[in-house]
């Protein structure tokens, strides 16, 4: 079945970067795209962006743009989001879900932006 | 970017009782194709978000029926036939039509 195991919590300071990673399983990795998605403590889910394994393309949101880069690593069939210039606004669950229709989600990873 | 409506923000229900959650975008959400790309997530509490419905009104896997989606053009509605208690969390609607993906503000469901 297709499961998707993103990486552990981080915490980090005001001004760094933090890097997730998202791991799928069950299907073939080149063939859906990966989209990103976050939700804010207590706030609804906001699109961050989306990548295809398959070639690279991206498509990130505007507010987004600049500060976020989407990646892949085909050997290991892992995909990644850099967050950088982080601010306590930042913090957050990310989570992977596959394709742009997101029918499957990981578990999702805290990233906590305080000084 | 296109805009997702969802009401109500907050929905007390009895167990058993129908409920339903309507979802307006700001244009229409036909793709060139043809497909109304309209889905449905549910997000229990701790728990990731899951989807229920894509494309409008087909159920995902293991989606019980008494969850339906129904709507065309800038207008949706999710229908809970009888609430159970595993229903409780927060609902969203979710355009991917256009670019960027744009969510709804999400209906917290709960037991009266």
């Amino acid at each position: 079945q297709v499961q998707l195991v993103q990486s552990g919590a981080e915490v980090k300071k005001p001004g760094a970067s933090v890097k997730v990673s998202c791991k799928p399983s069950g299907y073939s990795f080149t063939s859906y795209g990966i989209s990103w998605v976050r939700q804010a403590p207590g706030q609804g889910l906001e699109w961050m962006g989306w990548i295809s394994p398959y070639d690279g393309n991206t498509n990130y949101a505007q507010r987004f743009q600049g500060r976020v880069t989407m990646t892949t690593d085909t050997s290991t069939s892992t995909v990644y989001m850099e967050l950088r210039s982080l601010s306590s606004d930042d913090t957050a669950v990310y989570y992977c879900a596959t394709s742009g229709q997101l029918d499957y989600w990981g578990q999702g990873t805290l990233v906590t932006v305080s000084s | 970017d296109l805009v997702m409506t969802q009401s109500p923000l907050s929905l007390p229900v009895t167990l058993g009782q129908p409920v339903s959650i309507s979802c307006r975008s700001s244009q229409s959400l036909v793709y060139s194709d043809g497909d109304t790309y309209l889905n449905w997530f549910q997000q229990r509490p701790g728990q990731s978000p899951r989807r229920l419905i894509y494309k409008v009104s087909n159920r995902d896997s293991g989606v019980p029926d008494r969850f339906s989606g129904s709507g065309s053009g800038t207008d949706f509605t999710l229908k809970i036939s009888r609430v159970e208690a595993e229903d409780v969390g927060v609902y969203y609607c979710m355009q991917a039509t256009h670019w960027p993906r744009t969510f709804g503000q999400g209906t917290k469901l709960e037991i009266k």
